[in-house]
């Protein structure tokens, strides 16, 4: 199947700091990719949809200065934290979505743990 | 009230049994429906897709009610392997929602 991976698996910095995530699509070319973030004991919740060459929708409650995500080709996307906060820790997840097959497939990634001191 | 909901249990269950895992769904045009399995501090993997005419993948059987939006998936003979968390997610114009999850432990 397809593959997708994240980089890094996982991170602790110091509050302040901004933090950069890529994801990729290893084998397929994808289109549209998603950020989810998952904190302990709940469901993933998603952050924000982008789409290769514009700009990234975000859901409600996510602010976008504060979680920058770029999608400069169709292999891969960034979400950056920018000056993490304790709060932010969590645990994030990419999927992504390709151009050919069901519609509705989404490859996840295998997730970053982000610690925040 | 939550998009999709599920009993977050947690379900232990010896080795063998059977089990039932229900989910409901707030919104009447959602389109597809999945079971997702994580496990602990793991990323999500597609289990089953469900659809309303009911599915089964050998101990895995998925059932969608559309006119109850209610979706269930049933679990036979548990091995120790399937002890983890069970999510089911919806999809609405190719956006997809999680539930909070059902945990099981299968215990030997």
């Amino acid at each position: 199947g397809a593959v997708v991976s994240q980089h890094p698996s996982w991170v602790i910095c110091k509050s302040g700091t901004s933090v950069k995530i890529e994801c990729r699509s290893l084998d397929f070319q994808a289109t549209t990719m998603f950020w989810y973030r998952q904190f302990p004991k709940q469901s993933l919740m998603l952050m924000a949809t982008s789409n290769e060459g514009s700009k990234a929708t975000y859901e409600q409650g996510v602010e976008k200065d504060k979680f920058l995500i770029n999608h400069a080709s169709l292999t891969l996307s960034t979400l950056t934290v920018t000056s993490a906060h304790p709060e932010d820790s969590s645990f994030y997840i990419c999927s992504a979505r390709g151009t050919s097959g069901a519609e509705e497939t989404q490859y996840f990634g295998p997730g970053t743990r982000l610690l925040v001191l | 009230r939550k998009e999709v909901e599920q009993d977050p249990g947690p379900f232990n269950v010896p080795e063998g049994a059977t089990v039932a895992f229900n989910c409901t769904y707030s919104n009447s045009a959602s389109q597809s429906f999945f079971w997702y399995r994580q496990d602990c501090r793991k990323e999500p993997k597609l289990l089953m897709s469900v659809y309303s005419s009911g599915n089964e993948d050998g101990r895995f059987t998925a059932q969608l009610n559309r006119a109850s939006q209610y979706i269930s998936l049933l679990i036979r003979d548990s091995k120790l392997s399937d002890s983890a968390t069970y999510l089911c997610v919806v999809n609405l114009r190719r956006q997809l929602t999680f539930g909070s999850g059902t945990q099981l432990t299968v215990l030997p």
